[in-house]
């Protein structure tokens, strides 16, 4: 059974100050997903990496894959208001169903 | 359609009672999947669709539940006999063939009282 993990499971930011959070899973896989969700709303899509050393960026936000390692990096630069929310990594076992992390709530405090 | 959509947005239901909740995914989408969210949780996997074949179910909790998509696009999931352990948000995702990554709808959060 494929488990992924999370931490920190809640996170306070400072403005302008740089974080990581972790994702590490148990079985191989070959797909990595990670998800932005703001309260009362759906899944927003942010990344899928799909090799090991994978590298993603957009805005702010820095995901990376260690498949060696069994390890995701979703890195925050420069922490701003708009980015308070929970992020999930989500790691496809099977013909694309996907198993969850319990998700990271971010919240960031000027 | 532009998304992934899902109605109702909220249910509540008595104890015991049957639901239906409704998605229509992307046009042209070949893969449909159900999650369930709890409180405070992730997203877990209940049942996967590929067209109106129903792949693999084995994430339903119960025989309580049912899924089907009789014609390849619009899915229900049925919940019958409710319980108060089947409240939470029931997430609908759809997928192209060969495509990474998938559109989640908004959800249907059910509350059994």
């Amino acid at each position: 059974e494929l488990k992924v993990e999370q931490n920190p499971l809640f996170l306070s930011m400072q403005e302008e100050k740089n974080y990581t959070i972790y994702c590490n899973y148990s079985t191989t896989s070959d797909r990595l997903y990670w998800y932005r969700q703001d309260p009362g709303k759906s899944l927003e899509s942010l990344f899928v990496l799909l090799s090991n050393g994978a590298v993603k960026q957009e805005g702010r936000l820095m995901a990376s894959l260690d498949t060696k390692a069994r390890l995701s990096t979703l890195h925050i630069t420069a922490a701003v208001h708009d980015l308070s929310a929970t992020y999930f990594c989500a790691v496809d076992w099977d013909a694309g169903k996907s198993t969850f992390g319990d998700g990271t709530t971010l919240t960031v405090k000027p | 359609g532009a998304g992934v959509s899902q109605s109702p947005r909220y249910k509540v239901a008595k104890r015991g009672q049957d639901v239906a909740l409704r998605c229509d995914p992307i046009s042209g989408h070949v893969s449909l999947f159900w999650y369930q969210q709890a409180l405070g949780q992730g997203p877990e996997f209940l049942t996967y669709f590929q067209n109106e074949a129903q792949l693999d179910k084995s994430g339903l909790p119960s025989d309580r539940f049912f899924a089907e998509r009789p014609e390849g696009s619009v899915s229900t999931l049925k919940i019958q006999r409710t319980q108060q352990e089947d409240s939470a948000v029931y997430l609908c995702a759809s997928s192209p063939t060969g495509s990474y990554g998938y559109t989640f709808g908004s959800g249907t959060r059910l509350t059994v009282v």
